[in-house]
């Protein structure tokens, strides 16, 4: 069964520090994996999706990378703000048909940045 | 673009009340779910729909009932509220559940079951 963990699980840096956030997952067939932000009380704002095939994808000041076959991503934030305070999900999208493609969660790193 | 649309935002229930929350989208995605989401906890699929008239269950779909009359709606129906579905509930919509599909997700819909 796939399982996606997120290390550290909170985060707080002071303003423009560069950070990187970890996820991990147990299966390496994955059709993709995304990144989310959550602002407490809101939805979900999609950050960034790489595919199987690619190895890293930038918005911004937003760097995710993904090593598939390690089952491993990153998420560089660089110059931190005090806007990048909120809840940052990753989950994938397994191949398998057993969950039928569907997203797998982790629990999320909450990142506090301080002026 | 609206994209994905919920309603309401917060409700409050009692135990054994019945509540419909209300899952549109505006993308024309043949893919809906939905997800709830429980303090310090990851998303739990409730239930998926891969187009009109096909629907079927997630990880956590007991308490739950859903339809898929049109591709813009996915209502998530409670027939008889329990505290332990007191949660956040997302719906979210996809093209496909291909490489390159992007998943959106909705506001949420806070609900308290007492």
């Amino acid at each position: 069964k796939q399982e996606v963990t997120q290390i550290p699980a909170a985060l707080s840096v002071p303003e423009g520090e560069n950070l990187v956030l970890n996820c991990s997952f147990t299966d390496s067939a994955i059709y993709n994996l995304q990144w989310f932000r959550q602002d407490p009380g809101k939805g979900l704002t999609s950050l960034l999706l790489i595919q199987s095939s690619q190895r890293e994808q930038t918005s911004g000041r937003l760097n995710a990378s993904l090593d598939k076959s390690s089952g491993r991503s990153t998420l560089y934030i660089a110059a931190s703000q005090p806007g990048d305070s909120a809840t940052y999900l990753c989950a994938v999208r397994p191949e398998d048909g057993g969950s039928q493609g569907n997203l797998i969660f982790g629990k999320g790193t909450k990142l506090s940045v301080k002026p | 673009n609206a994209g994905v649309t919920q309603t309401p935002k917060f409700r409050i229930l009692k135990i054994g009340q019945s509540m419909t929350l209300q899952c549109t989208q505006d993308m024309n995605h043949n893919y809906m779910y939905w997800y709830r989401q429980d303090p310090g906890m990851g998303l739990k699929l409730i239930y998926y729909s891969v187009g009109a008239g096909i629907t079927d269950k997630g990880e956590v779909p007991n308490g739950y009932n859903v339809s898929r009359s049109t591709t813009e709606d996915f209502p998530l129906r409670l027939e008889l509220a329990a505290p332990s579905q007191t949660s956040v509930y997302f719906c979210a919509s996809s093209y496909s559940r291909g490489r390159n599909t992007e998943a959106f997700f909705g506001q949420g819909t806070r609900l308290t079951v007492v």
